[in-house]
């Protein structure tokens, strides 16, 4: 079966901090990952995905970025963060098999 | 610009009785229609999906159904549980074998499911 971890769990950073959170899918070879973020009272937005590894397409501009390094990998990067980045954000992985998609536990991100 | 909208923020209904969930979407586009579950601090399950071939899928206790010709759609569960406290997004993606596998979310509906 898929899984998909995400960490950590919740993070504080300051504004003006760097960022780096980490998605990694295991029980699947080759899927499509996805970055959302569920700020205060909104719905999922996505944020990123990709089809293979290097490959990054952003659906909103933002000072955030992705990288998937390895296949099985996607990270979310920021150089400076900003007040309005705080939300929960959710790594997402399709399961080719039912062409489900499927969600990891989610990091808290609270920028101060 | 909200291609898929839940125009109800809460719902809330007595144990064992019929939860109502409703969906309305903008993209004639869209064929295919998923259901999340999501609890605080955890990232969203799926629940159930629809294919627009389809006009009603069940599983359970859930039920969707799906009214093509005014793109929406609706999940029904019954009888209602306190557990299935949560809040529900509704989200459609266009073509379901896509290698892409885009979904489009709405803002959700928090379900409140009292004694």
């Amino acid at each position: 079966s898929q899984t998909i971890h995400q960490w950590p769990a919740t993070l504080v950073q300051p504004v003006g901090s760097p960022l780096s959170l980490e998605c990694t899918v295991e029980g699947t070879s080759n899927p499509n990952l996805y970055w959302y973020r569920q700020a205060a009272g909104r719905g999922l937005q996505l944020l990123f995905y990709s089809v293979g590894i290097g490959q990054i397409s952003s659906e909103v501009p933002q000072n955030l970025s992705a990288s998937r390094p390895q296949d099985r990998q996607f990270i979310l990067s920021s150089k400076k963060l900003l007040l309005s980045d705080s939300g929960f954000y959710l790594c997402a992985s399709l399961f080719r098999e039912n062409y489900e998609q499927y969600f990891g536990p989610g990091t808290r991100l609270t920028v101060t | 610009d909200q291609q898929v909208k839940q125009n109800s923020p809460s719902l809330s209904v007595q144990e064992g009785r019929i939860s109502i969930l409703n969906c309305d979407y903008t993209n004639s586009m869209f064929d295919y229609f998923l259901w999340y579950k999501k609890y605080p601090a955890e990232g969203p399950t799926f629940l159930i999906s629809i294919s627009s071939i389809k006009d009603k899928n069940e599983d359970g206790r859930f039920t969707v159904f799906l009214n093509k010709s005014a793109k929406h759609l609706s999940l029904h569960i019954v009888p209602s549980q306190p557990g299935d406290s949560a809040v529900y997004f509704c989200a459609a993606s266009v073509g379901r074998g896509s290698t892409l596998g885009r979904l489009y979310f709405g803002r959700g509906t928090q379900l409140t499911v009292w004694p």
